[in-house]
């Protein structure tokens, strides 16, 4: 298994310009969700899905767009990239062992992304 | 949004000693509490979930309670080594369908 990808690496953007973060998972997971990771702040919530076609957003979602038309597949896309969204940005996914609860979230390598 | 708080913020350790934190939370309506372990340049990995009251978990000399009653969860590490360097998350999986992250404690073992 591979795990959770997640491309590109590292990009960089300028002001107003769009781009798509790819995520992928092969663990038949449920569950899929976005992460940025700023200095001094954790990992805050962008956007999660329960399943494919179903989405919602966490806690800080402004200016970002996501879509679950599969299972494996769960791309985040900046619509008009600023510099406030400069971050490390993760994608994770996890199991649902047969309640609502879920399992161990498995993380992506991350994504380095620079707005200027 | 549920607020999840680490302590401390950061410590030091020498090598071999043993070290605690802790993860406190306001709410026992959450499913599960989650404990991972993110070293520099990689991802987080899981350590541990935990569900129910006085839960214990072990991993080699690394350990886990959940106090829900009390609201806080404490991670210990036995005679740390270089290698537990890194930081420590905590996370509840909680009702609302979404995990909330505590900030980590950032642990740093010195030979």
């Amino acid at each position: 298994n591979a795990g959770v990808t997640q491309t590109p690496k590292f990009q960089v953007l300028k002001t107003g310009q769009s781009m798509t973060l790819q995520c992928a998972q092969d663990m038949n997971h449920e569950y899929m969700s976005w992460y940025r990771q700023d200095p001094g702040m954790g990992l805050r919530l962008i956007h999660y899905s329960v399943g494919a076609g179903i989405t919602d957003q966490g806690e800080v979602p402004n200016g970002y767009n996501v879509s679950r038309s599969t299972t494996e597949d769960f791309p985040l896309r900046l619509l008009s990239a600023a510099p406030s969204q400069t971050s490390v940005y993760f994608c994770a996914s996890s199991d649902h062992p047969g309640t609502w609860m879920r399992d161990e979230q498995y993380f992506g390598p991350g994504t380095r992304l620079t707005v200027t | 949004i549920l607020n999840v708080e680490q302590s401390p913020q950061s410590l030091h350790v020498q090598e071999g000693d043993s070290t605690n934190f802790t993860c406190s939370f306001p709410s026992s309506n959450f499913y599960a509490l989650h404990w991972y372990r993110w070293e520099t340049a990689k991802s987080p990995e899981a350590l541990f979930v935990m569900t129910l009251n006085g839960d214990e978990k072990k991993k080699g000399r690394i350990s886990a309670t959940l106090n829900t009653k009390e609201g806080y969860s404490y991670l210990y590490i036995k005679g740390s080594q270089p290698e537990d360097s890194a930081t420590y998350l905590c996370a509840l999986d909680n009702y609302g369908q979404n995990f909330v992250f505590g900030p980590g404690t950032r642990l740093s073992v010195l030979p």
